[in-house]
């Protein structure tokens, strides 16, 4: 089945700065990667996804990059402000409909 | 629009009870999915349904494990006899169309203690 590995588990940011954060996947028949924030209490929530079929996606500070051929996929946040201190989980997916997500990288944005 | 809901947000139960857990989807979805999150983990998945059919059940405990989605009312992930590893975070999600359209919506889930 499906592995995904996602790194840092952690990261801590300056308010301002970029932060990036990387999975990888192993099932080649994986063709949707989804990005959710979860805050503490609460359900994930999408932030941004891509398809296999376009290599980078971007909405406003968040984009995404995929590269199929080495199968990792990374989130990219500009500009980080406290209210985006949250953790983070990357996810694949295969037509087959459920997700495997990575075990999460809590962010910690510093004012 | 609502969004999925999940209730009860908080159960409590003690060693051998049962622990029943209910997901309403978002309107005109029919494809539910359950995760479970352990404490500082990622979501692992455990089931997946349409309306009144099992379509995976890969990553649910063969025993003690049922969920169903009846062709009216909520999707209920049950839990016969529960023991302390089951405490943790159950989510559930749901999406409008097949898995090839793959975009799913988490409930806030049901936060389970076993005493």
């Amino acid at each position: 089945g499906e592995n995904v590995e996602q790194h840092p588990s952690t990261l801590s940011v300056q308010e301002g700065d970029s932060a990036v954060i990387k999975c990888t996947y192993s099932d080649s028949a994986s063709n949707y990667f989804p990005w959710y924030k979860q805050e503490l209490g609460k359900g994930p929530q999408l932030i941004i996804d891509i398809r296999s079929n376009v290599g980078e996606k971007k909405d406003q500070r968040i984009a995404v990059t995929l590269n199929k051929t080495a199968k990792h996929f990374s989130l990219h946040i500009t500009e980080t402000q406290p209210e985006d201190s949250a953790v983070y989980f990357c996810a694949a997916n295969t037509n087959a409909g459920k997700s495997t997500f990575g075990d999460g990288t809590t962010l910690t944005v510093k004012p | 629009n609502a969004g999925v809901m999940q209730n009860p947000r908080h159960l409590v139960r003690r060693r051998g009870q049962e622990a029943r857990l209910r997901c309403s989807p978002m309107k005109g979805h029919s494809h539910v999915y359950w995760y479970r999150q352990l404490p500082e983990e990622g979501l692992k998945f455990m089931v997946y349904l349409q309306k009144e059919n099992i379509i995976d059940e890969s990553g649910m405990p063969k025993e003690r494990f049922s969920a169903e989605f009846p062709k009216e009312g909520p999707s209920i992930l049950r839990i016969q006899q529960v023991v302390r590893g089951d405490s943790a975070a159950y989510f559930c999600a749901s999406s409008p169309l097949g898995p090839q359209y793959n975009e799913q919506f988490f409930g806030p889930g049901t936060r389970l203690t076993v005493l």
